[in-house]
C-alpha cells in the first residue's frame, strides 16, 4: 500500500495564479483532511471530508476550496494564490468513529511570490 | 476555541531523558495524541492516551496526563540521535477520538552528542 500520497511535492506560484493539490489514499478511509503547517503555529485544519461527495470547513478555510468526488481522492484548490498561502500543506485520512490515528501524506511545499 | 500549547524548542544530551510538555484548554478532550515529524516528512503517530488514564508506557515512551491541570507530557527515555524531530501533541473532543484534531505548535527536539 502506498498510504497517503500528495501531488506535487513542491510548487512555486505567482500571486493570483491558481492551482490544485491532489491527495490520494489507498486505505479505503472515509475521512480525509487538509492541513497547513506554518512555523510556530502547528497544523491548522483547512477543510475536511467525512465521505465521498461531502466537505466541511475547518479552522482556516478562506481562500481554499475542496472537492471529494471519489472516496480515495481529496483535492485542495487555490483560485487566486496570495503570499499568505505560502506554507506546507498536509493531507491526512482516517477511518470514522475510531481512535485509530490519522495517516499523513509527505506534504506539499507551496511558495507564492 | 480549543487551544493547545507547547514550548517551541528542547535540547537534550544523548542518553538523557527528554520531557516534552503540552497544555490544552478543552476540558471535553477525550483522546490526546503525540505525533512525531521528521525533517521533510509528514506526521507519524507515536502514542495516544484516553482521558480517563493517568499514564501510558510504551517501550521508551511514557505519557503522563494530569486532567485536572490539563497537562500532558511525553517522556523519551535514553534519548538517541534518531529522536531528533518535531513533536506535536494533539487533542480530540470527539467521542471516537480521531475527529478534528487540534494540534499544538510543535516542540523541536535537538539531541546534543
Amino acid at each position: 500500500n502506498a498510504g497517503v500520497t500528495q501531488t506535487p511535492k513542491f510548487r512555486v506560484l505567482k500571486t493570483g495564479q491558481s492551482m490544485t493539490l491532489l491527495c490520494a489514499q489507498d486505505m479505503n478511509h472515509e475521512y480525509m483532511y487538509w492541513y497547513r503547517q506554518d512555523p510556530g503555529m502547528g497544523l491548522r485544519l483547512i477543510h475536511y471530508s467525512v465521505g465521498e461527495g461531502t466537505t466541511a470547513k475547518g479552522e482556516v478555510p478562506d481562500g481554499y476550496n475542496v472537492s471529494r468526488l471519489k472516496k480515495q481522492n481529496f483535492l485542495l484548490g487555490l483560485e487566486s494564490a496570495a503570499p499568505s498561502q505560502t506554507s506546507v500543506y498536509f493531507c491526512a485520512s482516517s477511518y470514522p468513529r475510531t481512535v485509530d490515528t490519522q495517516y499523513f501524506g509527505p506534504g506539499t511545499r507551496l511558495t507564492v511570490l | 476555541g480549543e487551544d493547545v500549547e507547547q514550548s517551541l524548542f528542547l535540547s537534550v544530551r544523548e542518553g538523557d531523558s527528554s520531557v516534552i510538555n503540552c497544555t490544552y484548554t478543552d476540558s471535553s478532550s477525550t483522546y490526546l495524541y503525540w505525533y512525531k515529524q521528521e525533517p521533510g516528512a509528514g506526521l507519524q503517530l507515536l502514542t495516544y492516551i484516553f482521558s480517563n488514564m493517568d499514564m501510558k508506557q510504551d517501550q521508551r515512551l511514557t505519557v503522563l496526563l494530569n486532567k485536572k491541570d490539563k497537562h500532558l507530557s511525553l517522556r523519551i527515555a535514553d534519548t538517541q540521535t534518531g529522536d531528533s524531530a518535531i513533536y506535536f501533541c494533539a487533542e480530540s473532543p470527539g467521542l471516537f477520538g480521531n475527529e478534528k484534531l487540534t494540534f499544538g505548535t510543535g516542540t523541536r527536539l535537538t539531541i546534543i552528542p
